[in-house]
């Protein structure tokens, strides 16, 4: 079982508020990722973390930021909420001398009024 | 370009009938090779993977893979489905370094009984 952990599993919010989604894991990996996923699609990479102080956008354009100020943590936000951010979001993190295996959290699923 | 091509978006079988799902990809370094299963509402979770070496790999839950080079396949098969394997599975195939990994686009398994 991999030890990563995303808060909320689930959010109902209104449009414009600023949400952070959280994610954490206490395997030491050195990599994390964000997904967003819309149900039963695909899932398209949206951010992705190469160690502290390192981020990237992925393939899919998105208006959300990470941070990752510590290894364990990668918290993604959305300034200001819009319907068309609703989606489910999913965190990932993997180990470079492991073969990078990517292991997920159960995901938090946000519903923008 | 490297992509990940799960040809069946839909795929049911008869609880006791044995599943294959297709998977092929392109890719231009030596592949590493994942199936991930995801239950509704969950995230995925890994069920096997091919880094190299014998090509037939067992995974989790009575499922296996093989991986066929010259047709660029790693197809997943279990030998009788479970009412329980009901959910969606991703094939993804990545490198070493992790620097770049790409998921199919899924298919989704119904089991009746």
């Amino acid at each position: 079982e991999a030890d990563i952990y995303q808060t909320p599993r689930y959010l109902v919010i209104g449009t414009g508020k600023k949400i952070t989604l959280e994610c954490s894991q206490t395997m030491g990996h050195d990599k994390m990722y964000w997904y967003q996923q819309d149900p039963g699609m695909e899932l398209h990479l949206i951010h992705y973390s190469y160690g502290v102080n390192s981020t990237e956008k992925g393939d899919l354009s998105s208006e959300s930021t990470v941070s990752r100020i510590r290894t364990e943590h990668f918290p993604l936000t959305l300034e200001s909420a819009r319907p068309s951010h609703t989606s489910q979001y999913l965190c990932a993190s993997s180990e470079s001398a492991r073969g990078n295996i990517q292991y997920f959290g159960a995901g938090t699923r946000l519903s923008v009024l | 370009a490297q992509s990940v091509t799960q040809p069946d978006i839909h795929i049911t079988v008869s609880e006791g009938a044995s599943l294959e799902l297709r998977c092929n990809y392109s890719y231009g370094a030596t592949p590493y090779l994942f199936w991930y299963v995801q239950s509704p509402g969950q995230g995925l979770q890994l069920l096997l993977k091919y880094f190299s070496g014998d090509t037939l790999v067992q995974g989790i839950k009575g499922f296996e893979a093989e991986f066929k080079r010259s047709q660029s396949s790693f197809n997943l098969r279990k030998p009788s489905v479970h009412w329980s394997d009901a959910a969606e599975y991703f094939c993804a195939v990545g490198t070493y370094t992790g620097n770049q990994f790409y998921f199919g686009t899924g298919t989704s398994l119904t089991v009746i009984p």
